[in-house]
């Protein structure tokens, strides 16, 4: 069965842009967590979405939003891009609300110049 | 700040040889998950552990959680060039956040 699909894969935007990210899930995934990974802070939590609601919000400002729609389908949204903002934004689903185990989409490697 | 602490956080391993990472949380964590993510990749899920003192064996590698729930350990044998890559534990702080160590990032020489 197909994975966890993101797009774009890369993308280059300038600063003060706005960007949005796309992730579909896994079929009958119900739970769609986003992650920025950079190599100086790691793995770092958004946010995560179940049933079209935002269960749980990691400690970003509110330029990173996201939404999810009624076929889990999620998407990422960062307004106003920082230099700082360069990093690789993973997508994670999961059949289930919880930390359960994820399976990660490739990623979108977004760079901010 | 992070709430998962991961040593070391490179390993450079002859080939064959044994090594293990450590992963520590400051609370006590509701499960722990590992996961590996090759260069260039993405993580990928490799197993949970709930319980107590788990044990849990995956060919060569097996993996702990400590006693206390605070604590767990990967131990890969006989390391092989496949095992490159990044591993990183996360910590199921309760049943709806994961906190991610900054990984041991693992090189083999052949």
């Amino acid at each position: 069965k197909a994975g966890v699909t993101q797009t774009p894969r890369y993308l280059i935007k300038t600063r003060g842009q706005q960007v949005t990210l796309s992730c579909s899930p896994i079929s009958g995934h119900r739970s769609v967590s986003w992650y920025q990974q950079t190599p100086g802070q790691g793995l770092q939590f958004l946010f995560e979405y179940f049933s079209e609601t935002q269960r749980n919000k990691g400690n970003f400002p509110g330029r990173f939003s996201g939404r999810q729609f009624s076929n889990s389908r999620s998407e990422m949204n960062v307004s106003t891009l920082e230099l700082g903002d360069s990093a690789l934004y993973l997508c994670a689903s999961s059949p289930v609300l919880g930390t359960h185990g994820y399976t990660f989409g490739s990623g979108t490697r977004l760079t901010v110049v | 700040g992070q709430q998962v602490m991961q040593i070391p956080q490179y390993q450079h391993v002859q080939e064959g040889e044994d090594f293990t990472t450590y992963c520590n949380s400051s609370t006590t964590l509701s499960n722990i998950q590992w996961y590996k993510q090759r260069p260039g990749g993405h993580p990928v899920f490799l197993i949970q552990l709930v319980k107590s003192g788990e044990v849990k064996k995956q060919k060569r590698l097996t993996f702990q959680f400590g006693e206390a729930k605070k604590n767990s350990s990967l131990h890969i044998t006989a390391t092989q060039t496949t095992d490159v890559g990044t591993y990183f534990c996360a910590g199921a702080l309760n049943d709806y956040k994961l906190s991610f160590g900054a990984g041991t990032t693992v090189t083999v020489r052949a």
